[in-house]
């Protein structure tokens, strides 16, 4: 069964701080490996996307790192803002001649305070 | 601004009420996408449609049904809902339903059954 496992499920960190979330997969065949942001009363947002051959990916102050052999990925956030406060979502993609499937993690709820 | 919008984005219905919710996309996407988010839980994929073409049904109550009448317009139309239908109701679209293009998602319905 595909499944898909995020840690912490809630992270509190101070502003100007780092940290980091991690995603465990069991998603065959792999596809690729997304990390969405969802500010509390809107819909997510995809922050990076990553394919089977690439092991690091920033945007802005996020870096998604991709471990396919361990089937690990992490988003470190760097200098962390208030605006960063949300759920993060670990989402794979499995796909297969004409079948496709996502599966999604719980999310990690990030809270950043002053 | 996503491109995406949902209305309404919050509704209140009793168990033996009929009541639709609605999804327009304004990025020219070929696939639309229904998504049920329950807190702590991962989204649930409901329904996907590809070209106006049902192409997903992850074994939904039939006390939700899906319309899409062309590619930029998706609705969901809810009858004698349960309590435990309460949850934020997710649109998303996407350029097709290939598992890996982004999906752009809508703010959501935050729906509840009493």
């Amino acid at each position: 069964k595909n499944q898909v496992e995020q840690s912490p499920q809630s992270l509190i960190i101070l502003e100007g701080k780092n940290c980091t979330l991690q995603c465990n997969y069991t998603v065959s065949p792999f596809s690729n490996l997304r990390w969405y942001k969802q500010d509390t009363g809107r819909g997510p947002v995809s922050l990076t996307i990553m394919t089977f051959s690439e092991n690091t990916k920033s945007n802005g102050r996020y870096t998604a790192t991709l471990d396919a052999d361990t089937k690990q990925s992490s988003l470190h956030i760097t200098a962390s803002q208030l605006s960063d406060s949300a759920s993060y979502i670990c989402v794979v993609s499995a796909t297969s001649g004409s079948a496709r499937q996502l599966t999604f993690g719980s999310g990690t709820q990030l809270t950043v305070l002053p | 601004e996503t491109g995406v919008t949902q209305t309404p984005r919050h509704l209140v219905m009793g168990m033996t009420n009929k009541k639709s919710l609605k999804c327009e996309q304004h990025l020219g996407h070929n696939a639309m996408y229904w998504y049920k988010q329950s807190a702590k839980k991962p989204l649930e994929l409901m329904f996907v449609y590809s070209l106006e073409e049902r192409v997903e049904n992850n074994s939904v109550p039939s006390r939700f049904s899906p319309e899409c009448p062309n590619s930029s317009h998706l609705f969901l139309h809810l009858h004698t809902l349960q309590p435990e239908d309460s949850a934020l109701y997710l649109c998303a679209s996407s350029q097709d339903w290939w598992g890996t293009d982004t999906q752009y998602f809508g703010p959501g319905t935050r729906l509840t059954v009493l």
